[in-house]
């Protein structure tokens, strides 16, 4: 059974640190998909990012980046110079590789609350 | 591109009641899955289906939920009757997905229901 751990329940920050959000998870197919996600006050999921088993290069996009390490079966989250506009709940997610009678059913973490004061 | 719809947003009723949701997903997404999002928690698969056929209902409690997906197209989820523990947001989601490649999904605003 795949499984995911956002072990910080609520993170809180001051506008311009640093915050790391963690994650680890449990699979035992050797291909899979691992997603971050942003949940705002208004409520709808916004994809943040897509990494799959084999592709363990770090990924920056702007302020946030992306460390995925497979012998931690981690996948940890940065944002750089947090923003008032950050503060959300951020969802790690785990899917497997689609084949199968799975096509790419996601089992979520119970998420980090990010809490970005001005 | 207009991203995926629902309704209504909020719906409150009585418990033994029955309620429907609606979902219209992105043009084009074969795959439609429906969560349940319990506050505090991580949202949790419904149900799946591909096309408008069910690829994984496995956490739906059959004896009051049920789900369609008729043309393959939008869907609706329905509970009947409904208990307080029903209290909770629904989301809908679609994605392009192909054998041995998870796409990401693409989330809806969500219904928010309270069963009273």
């Amino acid at each position: 059974a795949q499984k995911v751990t956002q072990a910080q329940t609520e993170i809180s920050v001051v506008e311009k640190e640093d915050v790391t959000l963690d994650c680890v998870y449990e699979t035992r197919d050797t291909t899979y998909y691992l997603f971050w996600y942003k949940q705002p006050p208004s409520g709808e999921l916004v994809f943040l990012i897509r990494r799959n088993s084999f592709d363990e290069q770090n990924e920056i996009s702007g302020r946030y980046s992306w460390n995925f390490q497979k012998s931690t079966s981690s996948f940890n989250f940065t944002i750089t110079a947090s923003q008032v506009v950050d503060s959300a709940v951020y969802f790690c997610a785990l899917s497997d590789d689609a084949g199968g009678t799975s096509y790419g059913k996601l089992t979520f973490g119970q998420g980090t609350i990010l809490t970005v004061h001005p | 591109e207009a991203g995926v719809a629902q309704s209504p947003r909020y719906k409150i009723i009585e418990k033994r009641q029955s309620v429907a949701f609606w979902c219209n997903p992105i043009s084009g997404h074969a795959t439609l899955y429906w969560y349940q999002q319990i506050l505090g928690q991580g949202p949790k698969l419904l149900i799946q289906f591909q096309n408008n056929g069910v690829v994984d209902d496995s956490q739906l409690p059959k004896d009051r939920f049920s789900a369609e997906r008729l043309k393959g197209v939008d869907s609706t989820l329905k509970i009947q009757p409904a208990k307080l523990e029903d209290s909770a947001v629904y989301l809908c989601a679609s994605s392009l997905v192909s054998w041995g490649h998870a796409g990401e999904q693409y989330f809806g605003p969500g219904t928010r229901l309270t069963v009273t």
